[in-house]
């Protein structure tokens, strides 16, 4: 039973480029989160997705930030335009239900914007 | 050795000796709490949890406690190895869908 899985691990954007970053849930689990974590920081939740539902998205950026989950496939946090200010670890996590509290992170993605 | 997280992020303990991680949570209505390992590079990893309705949780090696007269919550690493190290965070759940994470220790051993 695979993890949570996320895509790339590492990348690199320039200033003003986009950035996708992928998030797969583990099988059976349909809620996902969303958390961006600056070095040596603690984790700062952004957005919370169920399938084809954003259910809270108080933790996220209003401009250039959007995060979507399909029906089929992964969940993407998409940043436009990205700014220095954006280079972080980002951290996907899921669980299997609603009110379930415990939440599995998967290995982040580490942008780097040049 | 003990910390008090925000205030001494970084926690250096001999190999055998036990850890106690310190962490102050922020809302009183939180019913929900976890404490979280991070090595580096690597997402966080469950380690123990409590409810708000418990002040003592015990697991293998590690123990929880929850004082919540004060807001505080602490991690006990019994015999600590060389493996404990890395970064240790408290993570509070309340009502919403998020939970909050505290800034994290870091705990390295010497062996």
């Amino acid at each position: 039973n695979a993890g949570v899985m996320q895509n790339p691990r590492h990348l690199v954007r320039r200033r003003g480029q986009e950035a996708r970053l992928r998030c797969s849930p583990m099988k059976g689990h349909s809620h996902v989160y969303w958390y961006r974590q600056l070095p040596e920081e603690g984790l700062k939740f952004m957005v919370y997705l169920q399938k084809e539902n954003i259910i809270d998205e108080s933790g996220m950026p209003k401009e250039r930030f959007s995060a979507e989950f399909p029906k089929e496939g992964p969940s993407i946090l998409r940043i436009q335009q990205v700014v220095r200010g954006d280079s972080a670890a980002y951290f996907c996590a899921s669980s299997p239900q609603e009110g379930f509290n415990e939440q599995f992170f998967g290995p982040g993605t580490r942008l780097t914007v040049l | 050795g003990e910390s008090v997280g925000l205030h001494l992020p970084t926690l250096s303990v001999q190999e055998g000796d036990n850890s106690i991680i310190n962490c102050a949570y922020s809302n009183s209505a939180s019913d929900y709490f976890i404490w979280y390992k991070q090595e580096s590079g690597k997402g966080p990893q469950f380690i123990i949890d409590i409810r708000s309705n418990m002040d003592k949780r015990q697991g293998q090696r590690v123990t929880v406690l929850l004082n919540k007269t004060v807001k505080h919550l602490s991690l006990q690493i019994a015999a600590t190895q060389p493996g404990d190290s890395a970064v240790y965070f408290c993570a509070e759940k309340g009502q919403g869908n998020d939970m909050r994470f505290g800034a994290g220790t870091r705990l390295t051993v010497k062996p």
